[in-house]
């Protein structure tokens, strides 16, 4: 089982660009859950996602992101006009099932605005 | 919402001793309580999580207590080692299928000197 992929590890994107990141949980895992962690803080929880259905959108902010699971392939949160603030690590977890017991984050993806 | 407070920010202790880390939550829905471990640079792992139908947990040199009243939880280390140097997350959990989001404390970093 190779545990929840993220990709890009890095992720560098001048201000106004675009940014995708990429979670592929763990094998027969349909939950996907996405954290930002600001430089030298905790992890804030942003969407939480079944497979083409967002369950918990609450943490994510209302203008540029977005995020989606679909039924093929892998989840993607997407920045839209990135700006410097969204400079973050962003971690994807998944679970089996629609709880929060062991939690099994990826590796992350760290972005980086100039 | 949940709101998690984490103690201390910082804790130094010698090879050998005990560190203790404490955390405060405010949503009595709150039933799951997991801590995690985050090296530089890498993703946070679970080390230890406890559910509010027990009062304490332990894992070898690690253990979780859980006062329910007080709504607080705290992580013990003993006979601490280097390797153990990291950054420990506390977080909350409803854990009622939909309501499946951490809220995690602002962490504590652990430092073990020889």
């Amino acid at each position: 089982n190779a545990g929840v992929m993220q990709n890009p590890r890095h992720l560098v994107r001048r201000r106004g660009q675009e940014a995708r990141l990429r979670c592929s949980p763990m094998k027969g895992h349909s939950h996907v859950y996405w954290y930002r962690q600001l430089p030298e803080e905790g992890l804030k929880f942003m969407v939480y996602l079944q497979k083409e259905n967002i369950i918990d959108e609450s943490g994510m902010p209302k203008e540029r992101f977005s995020a989606e699971f679909p039924k093929e392939g892998p989840s993607i949160l997407r920045i839209q006009q990135v700006v410097r603030g969204d400079s973050a690590a962003y971690f994807c977890a998944s679970s089996p099932v629609g709880g929060s017991n062991g939690y099994t984050f990826g590796s992350g993806t760290r972005l980086t605005v100039v | 919402g949940e709101n998690v407070e984490q103690h201390p920010s910082t804790l130094s202790v010698q090879e050998g001793d005990s560190a203790v880390i404490k955390c405060t939550y405010s949503d009595s829905a709150s039933n799951y309580f997991p801590w995690y471990k985050q090296e530089l640079g890498k993703r946070p792992q679970l080390i230890i999580d406890i559910r509010s139908n027990v009062g304490e947990k332990k894992d070898q040199r690690i253990a979780v207590t859980l006062n329910k009243t007080a709504k607080h939880f705290s992580l013990h280390i003993t006979e601490t080692q280097p390797e153990d140097s990291a950054v420990y997350f506390c977080a909350a959990s409803p854990n009622t299928g939909t309501a499946s989001k951490l809220t995690f404390g602002t962490g504590t970093r652990l430092q073990v000197t020889l």
